[in-house]
């Protein structure tokens, strides 16, 4: 069965471009998130999604930040105009919840890692 | 958000010996995990937890969920090379709360 698939994988850009990261969840999964990680501040939550529709995007650090689910497969991470320290890796992970409870199991695509130059 | 306190942030172990490892929070959780990341990839569950002083295990890797639920462990027996990685602990405040917190992980090396 495929994963959750991350497109791309790497990402070097220059300060002030826009960046749109990618990702189809597994099949089945009506929760979607995003996180970033980096060595200073770790795994942090940026956004998530339950059947398409935006819960959660308290982490999103700010405006030049948005993310989209526009279907049930596929959603989007834009940052425009990026930064340097947008540098990081982002990752996409999908769950669903068995009989509506949450086991806190969720499933992580290869992640984007972006250079912001 | 929440803070999970792992500590220390990396451990180098001999192969064959066996590493512990826990993760502390301020907050009380309902639900503990333990993830494992391997370098390129994104981190894969590798022991959940629910009730307070649950003790599960999982081949080689024995977790508990602290009797005060605000803290948790993992340790790994008799080490091999293959456990190298990033090992985060996470935690899940409440049913119904989806925002699952993560700490900054234990890089764990193992020395052949």
């Amino acid at each position: 069965d495929a994963g959750v698939i991350q497109s791309p994988r790497h990402e070097v850009t220059e300060m002030g471009q826009e960046v749109t990261l990618r990702c189809k969840p597994i099949s089945g999964h009506d929760y979607l998130f995003w996180y970033r990680q980096t060595m200073m501040r770790g795994l942090e939550l940026l956004i998530y999604f339950n059947n398409n529709v935006p819960i959660d995007d308290s982490g999103m650090p700010e405006d030049r930040f948005s993310a989209k689910m526009p279907n049930a497969s596929f959603s989007t991470l834009k940052i425009q105009p990026s930064e340097p320290r947008d540098s990081a890796v982002y990752f996409c992970a999908s769950s669903f919840l068995p009989g509506g409870q949450n086991t806190g199991e969720l499933f992580f695509g290869e992640g984007s890692r972006l250079t912001v130059l | 958000g929440q803070q999970l306190n792992q500590s220390p942030q990396s451990m180098f172990i001999q192969e064959g010996e066996d590493v512990s490892m826990n993760c502390t929070s301020s907050s009380i959780f309902n639900t503990w995990l333990w993830y494992k990341q391997e370098p390129g990839e994104g981190p894969v569950l590798l022991i959940a937890l629910y009730k307070a002083g649950e003790l599960t295990s999982n081949g080689r890797l024995t977790a508990q969920f602290g009797i005060t639920r605000k803290d948790s462990f993992l340790n790994i027996s008799a080490s091999i090379p293959s456990d190298v990685g990033i090992y985060f602990c996470a935690g899940l405040e409440g049913y119904g709360n989806n925002r699952l917190a993560f700490g900054k992980g234990n890089q764990v090396v193992v020395i052949p």
